[in-house]
């Protein structure tokens, strides 16, 4: 049983416009959220990340919102550059579990120059 | 940023082969590392936790006796798969992290291709 779900598996999106990844998720335990970039052959590098206590986080052209209410949560990448091209998982963990994350199956993005 | 490195980062070798990958966060101290696998085209499946100084807790599913973790210092986990089969061939990743309201910092994975 999948807890995080990111049902789109691929998304282009034209350069200069904004990209939304979506991720949801089963598990209501789950407090601490956090969105992940991934290049081929290598590890995933840490993007942003929200705590279920807050319902939106921005840095710089990444803004993660959350909705608790609908377990779902979304990645906003504005103004989109084709650097930016790569897989994004999103992932999700509560407390008391070692902080363990459960991932998605990520979300191929590719920004068209 | 944090720094975690892995090596190495590919492994071509035969069957029965027992193989260590290394993870060394370079600029913190690592109290959790994590090790995952991950097939083609599919999310990253963890393995186990490993805290400095104690056993490593795998997950369902997973051997203990087939991947050996070794989480001796603050900076240094590894993973040996022991007498490793064509079965074993993944991309495996580690993660380390300082604190539990830290984010995971990754390596970037060591290819293993068994034989």
């Amino acid at each position: 049983d999948q807890q995080v779900k990111q049902n789109s598996p691929s998304l282009s999106v034209q350069e200069g416009r904004i990209s939304i990844l979506n991720c949801d998720y089963t598990n209501s335990m789950f407090d601490y959220f956090l969105w992940y970039k991934k290049y081929p052959a290598e590890g995933p590098t840490f993007l942003i990340s929200i705590s279920s206590i807050k319902d939106k986080n921005e840095d710089g052209r990444f803004t993660v919102f959350l909705n608790k209410s609908a377990k779902h949560l979304s990645l906003h990448i504005v103004p989109s550059q084709p650097g930016d091209s790569a897989v994004y998982f999103c992932a999700a963990s509560r407390s008391g579990s070692a902080r363990q994350l459960t991932f998605g199956s990520g979300t191929q993005l590719t920004v068209l120059p | 940023g944090a720094v975690v490195s892995q090596h190495p980062s590919r492994v071509i070798c035969k069957s029965g082969t027992s193989v260590k990958i290394e993870c060394r966060s370079l600029d913190f101290q690592a109290t959790t590392m994590f090790w995952y696998r991950q097939f083609p085209k599919q999310s990253l499946m963890l393995m186990a936790t490993s805290n400095e100084g104690s056993k490593a807790t795998y997950e369902q599913g997973v051997e203990k006796d087939k991947f050996l973790i070794n989480h001796a210092s603050l900076t240094l986990s590894t993973l040996t798969v022991t007498s490793a089969h064509p079965e074993d061939s993944s991309f495996y990743i580690c993660s380390a992290r300082g604190s539990p309201n830290q984010p995971q910092h990754f390596g970037d994975g060591t290819r293993l291709s068994i034989l």
